[in-house]
């Protein structure tokens, strides 16, 4: 059973750019969750969707959005970026039903 | 709103010696917990979850927490640490009436060092 897979796994990007992260979700889970994680800091959600929906949000703000598709993988897109944002990214699914979420092995993202 | 905290940035053991990692949280209603491991330059490795029941709960690699709720606690443990045990150990919650969105609040982390 394949687990969580993001892609890239390292990203430099400069400061105004916008940037879009992948996750793909383990097989038969239907839900997804993005977390931020600084330096040092435990992660931050992000935000999470279900049946291509987002169904709950964090404080983070409007140029964080993301899409689900169909095949229950998932996009993360950032805009504007800031040097704030330098962070490791994780991506985690599960299926509805279940309590623990299963995380991807994340992106590093840099902002210069 | 929902909180954990780990009041200790950095715990070492001796390797054989028994090993806790401290959690304490806050949250509306009664709580789900659960613990994570982190190696370096990886993501967030799923340990063991406390969702009702018995308050002592195992998980995978001999590892172990109590649920404590008039201390809100939910300390990690394992009888006999190893060295490969060493890495950053994350708690996190997620209240139990949380509607729809299903997030967990991590803590800060708590560095374990288990020397040989």
């Amino acid at each position: 059973e394949t687990g969580v897979t993001q892609s890239p796994t390292h990203l430099i990007k400069t400061r105004g750019q916008q940037v879009t992260l992948r996750c793909s979700s383990q097989s038969g889970h239907n839900t997804v969750s993005w977390y931020q994680q600084a330096l040092g800091q435990g992660p931050q959600f992000i935000f999470q969707y279900y049946r291509e929906e987002e169904n709950g949000r964090g404080n983070f703000p409007p140029r964080f959005s993301g899409l689900q598709f169909p095949n229950y993988s998932s996009e993360l897109n950032v805009n504007a970026l800031e040097l704030d944002d330098s962070a490791l990214y994780l991506c985690a699914s599960s299926p509805w039903d279940r309590y623990e979420q299963y995380f991807g092995p994340g992106t590093r993202l840099t902002v210069t | 709103a929902q909180s954990v905290a780990q009041p200790e940035d950095q715990v070492n053991v001796a390797e054989g010696n028994p090993l806790t990692v401290k959690c304490t949280y806050s949250v509306s209603g009664n709580p789900y917990l659960f613990w994570y491991v982190q190696y370096p330059n990886r993501g967030l490795q799923f340990l063991l979850k406390y969702i009702t029941g018995d308050n002592l709960v195992k998980g995978s690699y001999g590892f172990e927490a109590e649920f404590n709720k008039s201390q809100t606690s939910f300390h990690l443990k394992k009888p006999s640490a190893l060295v490969s045990d060493s890495a950053l150990y994350f708690c996190a919650v997620r209240a139990r009436d949380s509607g729809s969105a299903r997030q967990l609040t991590f803590g800060s982390g708590t560095q374990l060092t288990v020397l040989p």
